[in-house]
């Protein structure tokens, strides 16, 4: 079954330490992106890509960084910059409908919740 | 900035109809509803891509207005099964394929 893997599911860190998050997919997406979740806050963008070794900075960028030197990967990691990263994580690749451009169905990981201690 | 989206939460009961809204301060190419159930991920409910277009899954249908840069998510006759937190996400008018979230409405059926 195709879909997108996230690793690990939790994740306990102390302050200062830089955490890495995975994100593997088996869908031939071209697109990846990674979401942050709040209580009361919504999905709000990190980092996207839409091709290999290529990213771009989303809405809330700051404190963290991305890779994408496969397809099938797209590793996050939240740095010691990061001033409030406990947070739950969400990984999602798309792929456009056919003849609508811009038009990205959006497929989810199960997320990995990450707590600073 | 992300849309707009009302109520925050509703409760209803096994069978009432429910809509919420999403509005968005900057011009609108599609509109995209998810659902995502606690603990688990949001998961695709539809897409609209042209104002004024309707769209609908079984009892669950939507509409997008355009030139109000709105759209609304109706649950008809709602199920045990449609509960969850959904969510609008909008594409810009340039479709330069980042989908920005709104904050979610929490809907809770009850038997």
């Amino acid at each position: 079954d195709g879909g997108i893997t996230q690793s690990p599911k939790y994740l306990f860190r102390k302050e200062g330490q830089n955490v890495t998050l995975s994100c593997e997919q088996n869908l031939n997406h071209d697109a990846m992106y990674w979401y942050r979740q709040d209580p009361g806050q919504g999905l709000r963008l990190i980092y996207y890509s839409q091709i290999v070794n290529d990213f771009q900075k989303g809405d809330i960028a700051e404190g963290y960084s991305v890779s994408r030197e496969k397809k099938e990967s797209f590793p996050l990691t939240v740095t010691s910059a990061q001033k409030n990263p406990t947070a739950f994580y969400l990984c999602a690749s798309s792929i456009r409908l056919a003849g609508a451009s811009g038009a990205n169905v959006l497929t989810f990981g199960a997320g990995s919740r990450l707590t600073v201690l | 900035q992300q849309p707009v989206q009302s109520p925050q939460a509703v409760i209803l009961r096994e069978g009432e109809d429910a809509v919420i809204n999403c509005s968005s301060s900057k011009a609108l190419y599609s509109v995209h509803w998810y659902r995502q159930k606690h603990g688990e991920a949001p998961v695709f409910l539809m897409i609209l891509l042209k104002g004024g277009e309707q769209k609908g899954h079984e009892k669950i249908s939507a509409s997008f207005n355009e030139k109000k840069q709105q759209s609304s998510l109706y649950l008809t006759a709602s199920q045990l099964s449609y509960s969850g937190t959904y969510f609008c996400g909008t594409e810009n008018n340039f479709g330069n394929e980042k989908l920005t979230f709104g904050t979610g409405t929490r809907l809770t059926i009850i038997p």
